[in-house]
């Protein structure tokens, strides 16, 4: 099956800077990778997501890369703003097959810090 | 539309109880999906059905039932659960099996 590891597990930034949280995973088969952002006591929710036929993909203050030769993927969010504390998972799955549900990373907790 | 729905939200129960979980979406997903978090934990799978059948069972213990009544509609049954069974239970919902999956807002559950 697949995996698929996330790092760093807690960010904490500056207001105005910039985070970048990375994924790896394992089934070179995946070619969906969607990140959500779950803020305390709620869902996760879709932030932004990306097919392995495009390189990059952004998305007003998120964007994110996928390299598919060394099988990983990061989101990247400029500006951060108190609002964006919450913690984000990163996902992989093979879409349209049946194959698989996705495969969630195990988080990561971003404090935005005023 | 993204909504999923999610009932109860809140559910205590005792170890000898018997009580369902429901999920409802509308939005025409032909895959629906349940989800067991813990705290500070991601989401794990526990049942995906596609197109009404059962696709896939991670393990699943059997005190935890689920059923697919029809397309719109997931439930799990719940009976005999013990205490390491309190969590989040989230429902989702996509167009099909590992598209974009939607979240409901889940069910709180503390078995006592």
């Amino acid at each position: 099956g697949e995996n698929v590891e996330q790092h760093p597990s807690t960010l904490s930034v500056q207001e105005g800077d910039s985070a970048v949280i990375k994924c790896t995973y394992s089934d070179s088969a995946s070619n969906y990778f969607p990140w959500y952002k779950q803020e305390l006591g709620k869902r996760p929710q879709l932030i932004i997501d990306i097919r392995s036929n495009v390189g990059e993909k952004k998305d007003q203050r998120i964007a994110v890369t996928l390299n598919k030769t060394a099988k990983h993927f990061s989101l990247h969010i400029t500006e951060t703003q108190p609002e964006d504390s919450a913690v984000y998972f990163c996902a992989a799955s093979i879409q349209d097959t049946g194959r698989r549900a996705l495969t969630f990373g195990s988080g990561t907790r971003l404090q935005v810090q005023p | 539309d993204t909504e999923v729905t999610q009932t109860p939200k809140h559910l205590v129960m005792g170890m000898t109880n018997k009580k369902s979980l429901k999920c409802e979406q509308h939005m025409g997903h032909r895959a629906m999906y349940w989800y067991k978090q813990k705290a500070k934990k991601p989401p794990e799978l526990m049942f995906v059905y596609s197109y009404e059948k059962l696709s896939i069972n991670e393990s699943v213990p059997s005190r935890f039932s689920p059923e697919c009544p029809n397309s719109s509609l997931l439930n799990l049954h719940l009976h005999a659960l013990q205490p390491e069974d309190s969590a989040l239970y989230l429902c989702a919902s996509s167009l099909s099996q590992g598209n974009t999956i939607y979240f409901g807002e889940g069910s709180w559950l503390t078995v006592v």
